[in-house]
């Protein structure tokens, strides 16, 4: 099993639907991220949450919202989906113990039709 | 505003050849470098994690450098292969841990 696992891996949705993003690890991690990968834009920090407590705005995150529900699961969710949210998202886990390096989840390809 | 750039975009070799990436960040006051690989339409692999007090790690034919004064990182290829072909990308965290990536290089290595 992966140690960081999104689902789904695919998603199409409509214009205006709620859909939301999940991620779960096995890594034990305190921290976890999610991330919205463009072409040619590279990553972009959306929300980041170090422990279950605590949540943080990134770069762009207007349009959507997460959700801490333990400490190895963080859902991501677009409340009112746009064409231009269409994206591959990542979720990642780091750990003061590793020095902050990452673990990334396989990603989550959505198209907003 | 802490910027990652990495030069080039695209680069294509031949199968053998010993190669460069470049990553440069304008903000010096970084807690590590990493390097990544991606393939197309896949997540992300770390590669070499270099910390902010360290100037080099290795990793078989992987070797990443770090020069924190200038701004600057290598990644060196050694004896490139086909299955080295993807985009490698550069991140750097800040003593929170949180990651701001270059745009990435996208390499093809031609058999």
């Amino acid at each position: 099993d992966a140690d960081v696992t999104q689902t789904p891996r695919n998603r199409i949705t409509k214009t205006g639907k709620r859909i939301m993003l999940e991620c779960s690890q096995t890594k034990g991690h305190d921290r976890m991220y999610w991330y919205r990968q463009d072409p040619g834009l590279g990553l972009q920090l959306i929300y980041y949450s170090f422990d279950v407590k605590d949540i943080n705005k990134g770069e762009i995150s207007d349009g959507y919202s997460v959700s801490r529900q333990a400490q190895a699961k963080f859902s991501l969710s677009l409340e009112s989906a746009i064409p231009n949210q269409t994206a591959l998202y990542f979720c990642a886990t780091s750990d003061t113990g590793t020095n902050y390096g990452y673990t990334f989840g396989s990603g989550t390809r959505l198209t907003v039709v | 505003k802490q910027e990652v750039t990495q030069i080039p975009a695209a680069l294509s070799v031949p199968e053998g050849e010993n190669l460069v990436l470049n990553c440069s960040f304008t903000d010096s006051a970084i807690y590590n470098l990493q390097w990544f690989r991606q393939d197309p339409g896949k997540g992300l692999t770390s590669l070499l994690l270099i910390q902010s007090s360290q100037r080099e790690q290795t990793s078989g034919r992987l070797n990443a450098s770090l020069d924190k004064s200038s701004g600057r990182s290598t990644l060196y290829i050694a004896a490139s292969q086909p299955g080295d072909s993807a985009t490698y990308l550069c991140a750097v965290s800040s003593n929170t841990g949180k990651l701001i990536f270059g745009q990435g290089t996208t390499l093809q290595v031609k058999p």
